[in-house]
């Protein structure tokens, strides 16, 4: 089945600073690619994601980039605010008979230093 | 609209007990799947529903049941439970399954003594 590998597990910036997290899948049949972030006490929210037709996608200071080729999508944000302190996960669907089946990254801890 | 709800936020129960937890979908919504989160094996996923069926599911045990109703509303279940199905769950849905994109709920704290 679908493997995917999250990096950095923890990542601590400056406000203001770019934050950058990478996931690599194993599945070349995966498909879609949702981004999402988890606050303390709070279910995962989606963020942004991206289709394998697309190379990148972007709202406002978050952006997607996918090399199929490579098998592996990073999250950018950039201007980074306390705010975005969180949990961040990524995650892959595979093609064919997998309905609904989200299989996920080990998340990434990000902190924003004011 | 009203986001994926799921009841109760919080539970306790001792080993051996069976616990069913409630989520209720965004209006429209007819897919339902339902995830395992724990601190050393991540996010999970359990099973999905769709029509009143099963379309997929995890690689989780027989304890782990769930069903779905025909508003979509769907509840999940845990026989005999195990210290370490202390955990939280949580429900995300859909419009439909290959629309792939999932809304989660705020989750279940399952903790079992």
């Amino acid at each position: 089945g679908e493997n995917v590998e999250q990096h950095p597990s923890t990542l601590s910036v400056q406000e203001g600073d770019s934050a950058v997290i990478k996931c690599t899948y194993s599945d070349s049949a995966s498909n879609y690619f949702p981004w999402y972030k988890q606050e303390l006490g709070k279910g995962p929210q989606l963020i942004i994601d991206i289709r394998s037709n697309v190379g990148e996608k972007k709202d406002q200071r978050i952006a997607v980039t996918l090399n199929k080729t490579a098998k592996h999508f990073s999250l950018h944000i950039t201007e980074t605010q306390p705010e975005d302190s969180a949990v961040y996960f990524c995650a892959a669907v595979s093609g064919g008979t997998s309905y609904g089946k989200l299989t996920f990254g080990q998340g990434t801890i990000l902190t924003v230093h004011p | 609209k009203a986001g994926v709800t799921q009841t109760p936020r919080y539970l306790i129960k001792t080993r051996g007990q069976q616990v069913t937890l409630s989520c209720s979908p965004i209006s429209g919504h007819r897919s339902v799947s339902w995830y395992q989160q724990t601190p050393g094996q991540g996010l999970q996923f359990l099973f999905e529903y769709f029509s009143e069926t099963q379309r997929n599911k995890g690689n989780f045990p027989g304890r782990f049941s769930g069903r779905q109703f025909s508003n979509s509303r769907s509840e999940m279940n845990v026989s005999t439970l195990e210290l370490g199905d202390s955990a939280l769950y949580l429900c995300a849905s859909s419009l439909e399954p290959r629309t792939d994109t999932q809304y989660f709920g705020p989750g279940t704290r399952l903790t079992v003594l």
